[in-house]
C-alpha cells in the first residue's frame, strides 16, 4: 500500500535561514508527488508538484522540490525563510486515479 | 478566496443532531471530495464524485452521508455523530479524475465538534 512519511513533527527555523522538509513515500509505480501547504484556519494549497521529467520542480513562494527515486524522496526546500512561512506542511503521493494519500504534516515555526 | 467555498466554517453539535455541510467550487471542475483532518492524523479520504458518481467511499460509517447534485455542489450530511468524529472536514475538487494532470484545490473547511 502506499505511504506517505514526514519524519518531522515540528521544525523551528530563523528568519533567512534555509529550509528544508523531509518527505519519503512508498509506492511501487512511478509517483505523482505533491507539497500542500495549510496555514491555520484555512485549507490546504498547493505549493508544487511532481508528476514526470525534470526531477527538480519549482513551486509558488520560492520553494523547490527535489524528486530522488533511488531514495524514495521529495524533501521541499527554501533557499530563505519569511515568518509568513510558518504553517504546516503536506507531502502526499498520487495512489492511482485521483486517490492522494498524504503525510502526518510538519510545522514550521520561524523564530525572529 | 480559494474557488472551493464550504459552509458553516464551525459547527457544534450534539451526538442526537442532525446537520449538513455544504460545498460549492466554481472552478468548473468534475471530481470533489471530502476529506477528513484530526488532530495528529493524516488527512483521510473519505468520498470522491467523478461527474455527480460517488466512485469511493473509503470504508466510511454510515453515519456520514455525501450527496452530490450536481458537479458544482457536494454535501455531507450528518445524523447521530460520535464525539470522535470531532475533526476539520475539507471538501476538494479537481478538474479531472486524474490527478496526474489535475491537482487537488481545497476549501477552508468546517471545524465540527460533537458534543
Amino acid at each position: 500500500a502506499q505511504s506517505v512519511t514526514q519524519p518531522d513533527i515540528h521544525i523551528t527555523v530563523s528568519e533567512g535561514a534555509s529550509l528544508e522538509l523531509r518527505c519519503n513515500y512508498s509506492y511501487g509505480a512511478t509517483p505523482y508527488l505533491f507539497w500542500y501547504v495549510q496555514s491555520p484556519g484555512q485549507g490546504l494549497q498547493l505549493l508544487l508538484k511532481y508528476f514526470s521529467g525534470d526531477t527538480l520542480v519549482q513551486g509558488i513562494k520560492g520553494f523547490e522540490a527535489e524528486f530522488k527515486r533511488s531514495q524514495s524522496s521529495f524533501n521541499l526546500r527554501k533557499p530563505s525563510v519569511h515568518w509568513s512561512d510558518a504553517a504546516e506542511y503536506f507531502c502526499a503521493v498520487g495512489a492511482g486515479g485521483n486517490k492522494l494519500v498524504f503525510g502526518a504534516g510538519t510545522i514550521l515555526r520561524v523564530k525572529s | 478566496e480559494t474557488g472551493v467555498t464550504q459552509t458553516p466554517r464551525h459547527l457544534v453539535m450534539g451526538m442526537t443532531n442532525k446537520k449538513s455541510l455544504k460545498c460549492e467550487q466554481h472552478l468548473g471542475h468534475n471530481a470533489m471530495y471530502w476529506y477528513k483532518q484530526s488532530a495528529k492524523k493524516p488527512l483521510e479520504l473519505m468520498f470522491v464524485y467523478n461527474f455527480k458518481e460517488q466512485t469511493e467511499n473509503n470504508s466510511v460509517p454510515s453515519r456520514f452521508s455525501p450527496e452530490c447534485p450536481n458537479s458544482s455542489h457536494l454535501f455531507l450530511h450528518l445524523h447521530t455523530l460520535q464525539p470522535e468524529d470531532s475533526a476539520l472536514y475539507l471538501c476538494a475538487s479537481s478538474p479531472s479524475p486524474k490527478l496526474n494532470n489535475s491537482p487537488l484545490h481545497f476549501g477552508n473547511g468546517t471545524r465540527l465538534t460533537v458534543t
